[in-house]
């Protein structure tokens, strides 16, 4: 069945630091992959998707890219502000509509 | 275009109670899908409505139950209420064009926060 494995935190950087987020998936079929980001006492907020292997989902200065080779869509941003602490979760849109499989999120905190 | 709206953002029951949440949806949008989220579970899916018909069910016992009405909106009850269903409600919308696709972005609302005691 469709599944994600992310990589769990906490993680704890310092800011301009380097992030990435691992994430893999199992799917059948062709899936499209998110990312989503939630902070303290709120919902989930979209934060970058992809739907095709080889696509890139960009937005805010995060990254990643469907890799079909690898089953995996890690998230990536190259210098990481205090702002950006939250909960990330990777999640997969597969077979069941109206049903997005998510990973167990991941912790980051930004130090100053 | 407002976003997905749920209330209440908080409720406190006691245990044996039953609770309806409501969810609506952003406009246009004819899925809404329901998640519960706790500590030591994540993110679970509950069920999915599409032109008021549930389509999916997640693996929840048969006191969670839910409908969509005629306007998209959508509402969850939980019966019997139990110490474990303590968690944030989380409802989603997404277009469904068609009846949807797995490229389908699903949007979030800010959630209700469930506490029994």
């Amino acid at each position: 069945g469709d599944s994600v494995t992310q990589m769990e935190g906490p993680v704890t950087l310092s800011e301009e630091a380097f992030l990435t987020i691992n994430c893999t998936y199992t799917a059948t079929g062709y899936p499209s992959l998110f990312w989503y980001v939630q902070y303290p006492g709120e919902g989930l907020q979209l934060l970058l998707k992809a739907t095709k292997a080889d696509d890139k989902g960009s937005n805010k200065g995060f990254e990643a890219t469907y890799r079909k080779e690898t089953t995996s869509f890690h998230l990536e941003k190259g210098s990481v502000q205090v702002s950006d602490s939250a909960v990330y979760f990777c999640a997969l849109g597969g077979s069941t509509l109206g049903r997005l499989y998510f990973g167990r999120g991941t912790q980051l905190t930004v130090w100053p | 275009k407002a976003g997905v709206t749920q209330t209440p953002r908080y409720l406190i029951k006691t245990r044996g109670q039953q609770v309806t949440l409501s969810c609506s949806p952003i406009s246009g949008h004819r899925s809404v899908s329901w998640y519960q989220q706790t500590p030591g579970q994540g993110l679970q899916f509950l069920f999915e409505y599409f032109s008021e018909t549930q389509r999916n069910k997640g693996n929840f016992p048969g006191r969670f139950s839910g409908r969509q009405f005629s306007n998209s909106r959508s509402e969850m009850n939980v019966s019997t209420l139990e110490l474990g269903d303590s968690a944030l409600y989380l409802c989603a919308s997404s277009l469904g064009i068609f009846g949807g696709s797995s490229t389908d972005t699903q949007y979030f609302g800010p959630g209700t926060r469930l506490t029994v005691l």
